[in-house]
């Protein structure tokens, strides 16, 4: 199965950096997804992660390293817009067509 | 080019009820996956149809039925409704992968849900 942790919540400050972790443990695995969720609406695709290192567009990168289960999306230049829910979420190998998300990090953006 | 439409936006039903919610996928889509997402937590899977047929499914009871028409569109039914079963109900669409293809990241689509409250 799979079990994918990262932080209930987060604060961090407009025009900051913050970087929001999260690890994973899967029997398999094929591919790392970060998708933002504003409040009410739908998840929306940030990122995908198939090979190890960083991806990087725009203000928004995404780090994947398969070895240690692990992966971290990083925000600069925030802006107040960029609060959200963040989710982290793991296609299995067995089952391409299928995406797990994890619980979400709530960021909280302050002027 | 519409994305993913879902009705109703919002709809409430009482415990023992019977919900139906639709959704038509992306124009080029041919996959519908439903998640169920919890006030605070992220989208559970419930299943995933494919062909008209359920491909995959998750950790849910019978109760969960869906169907997938030709025109790709697809419904989730749930019978005998529970206070639990408040939540938002995402539709998700996308391109089929079988086997162990990785090639693109072949992103999920979500419509904007449907929230359902069971009082």
């Amino acid at each position: 199965g799979q079990n994918i942790d990262q932080p209930t919540e987060m604060t961090a400050t407009e025009g900051a950096i913050v970087q929001i972790n999260c690890t994973y443990q899967t029997s398999g695995f094929n591919g790392l997804f970060w998708y933002q969720q504003h409040a009410g609406e739908a998840p929306t695709f940030l990122s995908y992660n198939v090979l190890d290192g960083l991806e990087e567009k725009g203000r928004f990168s995404s780090f994947l390293s398969r070895s240690k289960g692990y992966s971290y999306l990083l925000l600069k230049e925030l802006q107040m817009k960029d609060s959200a829910s963040y989710l982290c979420a793991v296609r299995p190998y067995s089952s391409a067509s299928k995406i797990i998300f994890g619980s979400g990090t709530r960021l909280s953006i302050r002027p | 080019d519409a994305g993913v439409t879902q009705s109703p936006t919002h709809l409430i039903k009482t415990r023992g009820q019977q919900v139906t919610l639709r959704c038509s996928p992306k124009s080029g889509h041919d996959t519908v996956s439903w998640y169920q997402q919890a006030l605070g937590q992220g989208p559970q899977f419930i299943f995933q149809y494919y062909e008209e047929e359920e491909r995959q499914r998750g950790n849910f009871p019978d109760r969960f039925s869906g169907h997938q028409f030709p025109n790709y569109s697809s419904e989730l039914n749930v019978n005998a409704l529970l206070l639990g079963d408040s939540a938002l109900y995402l539709c998700a669409s996308s391109l089929f992968l079988s086997g162990l293809e990785s090639s693109g990241a072949n992103v999920l689509t979500f419509g904007a849900g449907s929230r359902l409250t069971v009082l």
